[in-house]
């Protein structure tokens, strides 16, 4: 079993609709947990980044926790084709230790 | 602000040939720097780490020896790819992190290719 499951996709949604992108994790001990975008061709981009459970928003972003579960969430509200990319959670263990990233998840986003 | 450079972005050689590159954090510190490689439709893959003035620390299977990195400044990690083939062809990505527990910043990557 993977450390990180994430649905690698594709996902496609009409433009304006919610976008939900989910992880699910095994190792209790991890305790920062962040959402990066990344572009064809491009590094990934530091979308959202969280460390305890709760919700976390920046304008149309919304990042989930629930560590009880082992489960994070990211919500995209009106969504644009912009959007379109693929999305990577990933998690820090509580010894600052490596980023272990989900398979990431292709979201297109049509006009 | 943390914008890490990464340079070149692309790059083409012939087989046999050593390839640098060059990964700068722009506006912070990195004390740790991060080597990944990235195959199509794939997660990124961790290379190696790198600490400010101390030898990297590579992860099972990379080769120290074919990969050479170097972390001489604060600011500045280097990877070298020695005598590359044709399955060295990839998309390489570096991170850096001002600290521990704290998110990585990433660069641009540099697509390799091997002739």
């Amino acid at each position: 079993q993977k450390e990180v499951e994430q649905d690698p996709g594709p996902l496609s949604v009409p433009e304006g609709a919610i976008v939900s992108l989910n992880c699910t994790y095994s190792n209790s001990a991890f305790q920062y947990f962040m959402w990066y975008r990344q572009y064809s061709r491009k590094g990934p981009e530091l979308l959202m980044y969280t460390y305890s459970s709760g919700n976390k928003e920046d304008g149309r972003f919304t990042a989930q926790v629930d560590k009880s579960s082992k489960y994070i969430s990211l919500f995209i509200r009106d969504s644009q084709p912009s959007d379109s990319a693929t999305y990577l959670c990933a998690m820090i263990d509580n010894q600052g230790g490596k980023l272990i990233f989900g398979q990431g998840t292709e979201l297109s986003v049509k006009p | 602000g943390a914008v890490v450079s990464q340079h070149p972005s692309r790059v083409i050689c012939k087989s046999g040939t050593s390839v640098k590159i060059e990964c700068r954090s722009l506006d912070f510190q990195a004390t740790t720097m991060f080597w990944y490689r990235q195959f199509p439709k794939q997660s990124l893959m961790l290379m190696a780490t790198s600490n400010e003035g101390s030898k990297a620390t590579y992860e099972q299977g990379v080769e120290k020896d074919k990969f050479l990195i170097n972390h001489a400044s604060l600011t500045l990690s280097t990877l070298t790819v020695t005598s590359a083939h044709p399955e060295d062809s990839s998309f390489y990505i570096c991170s850096a992190s001002d600290r521990v527990g704290q998110p990585q910043h990433f660069g641009d990557g540099t697509r390799l290719s091997i002739l």
